[in-house]
């Protein structure tokens, strides 16, 4: 069974840093590109980063290029995200999804940028 | 970057109805499109993809179609489980892999 399995997020200040972690089992991790989807409170989703299998292709939505980095490690099965410079708008739950046509996602961590 | 719309922005039906939802890409996207429904406090469930294919497991009252920029999702009979947010999102194409904004839908 396909588990995707986020953790990491809580209350930072703004200008504060966070890093997510998503662990994944039930697949070959290390064969799918994967990704991290937000949605702040009330509002609608929005597709935040993705990596390749093997990382070489990184994209960023425009809203956090150079605030934000994903990585991963395909022998510890895990997608990561560091979050620098986080600000009240990143307040979101984020989730971590396999290729999106497969419909596979983590349950989401809530990440709250308050001072 | 290419846009995603969608129309209407809610609806409110009665069970039994055939409800439909627009989604529009502002270029083409050949048929990578995903439709989801999103019920309050919930995961997004993955209905459609590849424009048109039912995700398995997914009733069989919901369908979509399109290609190109122009996608509609349909569900022949709305039920009461239905009631939820659904959204539409290019992917597989050149990122970023955006959604729209989503489509409120109740009963009436």
């Amino acid at each position: 069974e396909v588990q995707l399995v986020e953790s990491g997020g809580g209350l930072v200040k703004p200008g504060g840093s966070l890093r997510l972690s998503c662990a994944a089992s039930g697949f070959t991790f290390s064969s799918y590109s994967m990704n991290w989807v937000r949605q702040a409170p009330g509002k609608g989703l929005e597709w935040v980063s993705s990596i390749s299998s093997s990382s070489s292709y990184i994209y960023y939505a425009d809203s956090v290029k150079g605030r934000f980095t994903i990585s991963r490690d395909n022998a510890k099965n895990s997608l990561y995200l560091q979050m620098n410079s986080l600000r009240a708008e990143d307040t979101a739950v984020y989730y971590c999804a396999r290729d999106f046509d497969t419909g596979y996602w983590g349950q989401g961590t809530l990440v709250t940028v308050s001072s | 970057d290419i846009q995603m719309t969608q129309s209407p922005s809610s609806l409110s039906a009665s069970v039994g109805d055939r409800v439909t939802i627009t989604c529009r890409a502002s270029q083409g996207i050949s048929n990578y499109l995903a439709w989801y429904q999103q019920k309050p406090g919930k995961v997004p469930k993955l209905l459609i993809y590849a424009a048109s294919t039912l995700q398995s497991g997914v009733p069989s009252r919901f369908s979509g179609s399109g290609s190109g920029t122009d996608f509609t999702l349909t569900i022949s009979s709305l039920q009461p489980e239905d009631v939820a947010t659904y959204y539409c999102q290019k992917y597989n194409s050149a990122p970023p892999f955006t959604f729209g904004p989503g489509t409120k839908v109740d009963i009436k």
